[in-house]
């Protein structure tokens, strides 16, 4: 139980086009499921916190603007990177959470050229 | 501010030598405490985590990790390695509840020579 899965794994785009990141909970609901950005061998930096039927809560340093995200139900929530430069380039991780724990997708490397 | 340390960012043990991984909190109170494993390319791994009570938890694949609020550490240890234990180890800290988010350590990269 309590996998999460992400589409697409991989993903090469041009830059200045729009790339959708869908993050799914499989078998069970999450009102809050995270987005992360992994630059190569560094840690996880928390993007936004997005909460089913609300705005998404960005942190520090996040364009919200660039970097949208929708959680229109409880399985599913989506990163929409807006005229992606080469400098978006990154792993991108969702997760879900349940009380006290939170379940991590398998990620999605965009590429922009 | 909260934070996690992980003072060592590469580890090289041999195959069947005992692991520990080193993590330092600074939280205001006790976090929820949570060892991940990321091999390369993919997503997260819950190895352990810690709420309260017993100091020592056990995890999957033979790991445990004890609790030592006195020296505010959650110290990863695995009495012999594999060599399919090689990845990044993440330590995390985080509060209560759905909404509460993580933060992580700067990760170890164990490497395993046979």
């Amino acid at each position: 139980g309590a996998v999460v899965s992400q589409h697409p794994s991989r993903v090469i785009c041009k830059s200045g086009t729009s790339v959708k990141i869908e993050c799914r909970s499989l078998d069970f609901q999450a009102t809050t499921m995270f987005w992360y950005r992994q630059f190569p061998k560094q840690s996880l930096m928390l993007m936004a916190t997005s909460n089913e039927g609300s705005k998404a809560t960005y942190e520090q340093g996040v364009e919200k603007d660039k970097f949208l995200i929708n959680h229109a139900s409880l399985t599913l929530s989506t990163l929409t990177v807006t005229s992606a430069h080469p400098e978006d380039s990154s792993f991108y991780i969702c997760s879900a959470s349940v009380p006290n724990e939170q379940f991590f997708g398998p990620g999605t490397r965009l590429t922009v050229l | 501010a909260q934070s996690v340390t992980q003072p060592d960012i590469h580890i090289t043990v041999s195959e069947g030598a005992s692991l520990e991984l080193r993590c330092n909190y600074s939280y205001g109170a006790t976090p929820y405490l949570f060892w991940y494993v990321q091999s390369p390319g993919q997503g997260l791994q819950l190895l352990l985590k810690y709420f309260s009570g017993d100091t020592l938890v056990q995890g999957i694949k033979g790991f445990e990790a004890e609790f030592k609020r006195s020296q505010s550490s959650f110290n990863l240890r695995k009495p012999s390695v594999h060599w399919s234990d090689a990845a990044e180890y993440f330590c995390a800290g985080g509060g209560t509840g759905t909404a509460s988010k993580l933060t992580f350590g700067t990760g170890t990269r164990l490497q395993v020579t046979l």
